[in-house]
C-alpha cells in the first residue's frame, strides 16, 4: 500500500521568495516519485520526476525536488517565485512494479506581486 | 503535447441516466487511465486499461464501467449517473511510470 501527503492545501508566497511545497510518502517498497502542475481549467503537467540515480532532479520552470529515502519525502523547490507559478501543484507515487500513480490532495500556490 | 482528447469537455446530465465519456490518444501508449478529480482529494483513480480489452478497478470504482476496444479509446460510463459522480473527469495515458493527461470532461449530475 501507498499514500501521499502533501502538508499545506495553500500556500502563499511573494513574487521573488523561495517556493517550498512538502510532500511526504509510505511505500513498502521504493518508490518512482513525480510532481505534477494544474493550472487553472487545465489537465496535469509533469513537472518532474524521480526514478533512479541522483536524487535531486531537476524539472521544468526553475523547479526542482530532492528524493530523501530517511526522511520518505520529496520536496518541491523553487528559489524564486514568479507570478505565472500559480496553479496547484500534485504529488505523486508509483511503485517500482506498478505503473498505477496515488496522489496528494494537492497544494495550490499564490503569487502575491 | 501528448495527444490526448476527451469528449465531451462539458457535460450536464439527470440523474438516473447513463452517461459515456471518451478518451482517445494518438500516441500508441499500453495504459490508459481515468480519473475524478474532487477538492480535498487530488485525483484518485477510477479504473484503468493495460491492453486492448483488458483492465482493472481503481480506488473508486463503484458506479463506473470501462471499455477498450482499440488501443486508442478508452471509454468511461457511468451507468446510472448520481450526484455524487459530479467532478472532473481525467483521462491519462502512459508506456511505463510517466502519465500524460487529458485535458478533462467537467460533468454536473442534476
Amino acid at each position: 500500500a501507498q499514500s501521499v501527503t502533501q502538508l499545506g492545501s495553500h500556500v502563499s508566497v511573494s513574487e521573488g521568495a523561495l517556493v517550498l511545497l512538502r510532500c511526504n510518502y509510505s511505500s513498502s517498497v521504493p518508490p518512482y516519485l513525480f510532481w505534477y502542475v494544474q493550472y487553472p481549467n487545465q489537465g496535469l503537467q509533469l513537472l518532474l520526476k524521480y526514478t533512479t540515480g541522483a536524487t535531486l532532479v531537476k524539472g521544468i520552470n526553475g523547479f526542482e525536488a530532492e528524493f530523501k529515502k530517511s526522511e520518505t519525502s520529496f520536496h518541491l523547490t523553487k528559489p524564486s517565485a514568479h507570478m505565472s507559478d500559480a496553479a496547484e501543484y500534485f504529488c505523486a507515487v508509483s511503485l517500482t512494479n506498478d505503473y498505477k500513480l496515488s496522489f496528494g490532495a494537492g497544494t495550490t500556490v499564490t503569487v502575491r506581486a | 503535447d501528448a495527444g490526448i482528447t476527451q469528449s465531451p469537455r462539458h457535460k450536464v446530465t439527470e440523474t438516473g441516466t447513463p452517461v459515456t465519456l471518451r478518451c482517445h490518444q494518438t500516441e500508441n501508449h499500453r495504459y490508459m487511465y481515468w480519473y475524478r478529480q474532487d477538492p480535498g482529494h487530488g485525483l484518485r483513480l477510477i479504473h484503468y486499461s493495460y491492453g486492448v480489452k483488458d483492465t482493472d478497478k481503481g480506488e473508486v470504482s463503484d458506479g463506473y464501467s470501462v471499455s477498450r476496444s482499440k488501443t486508442e479509446d478508452f471509454l468511461l460510463t457511468l451507468e446510472s449517473a448520481t450526484s455524487s459522480q459530479t467532478s472532473v473527469y481525467f483521462c491519462a495515458i502512459s508506456d511505463r511510470y510517466e502519465q500524460y493527461f487529458g485535458p478533462g470532461t467537467r460533468l454536473t449530475v442534476t
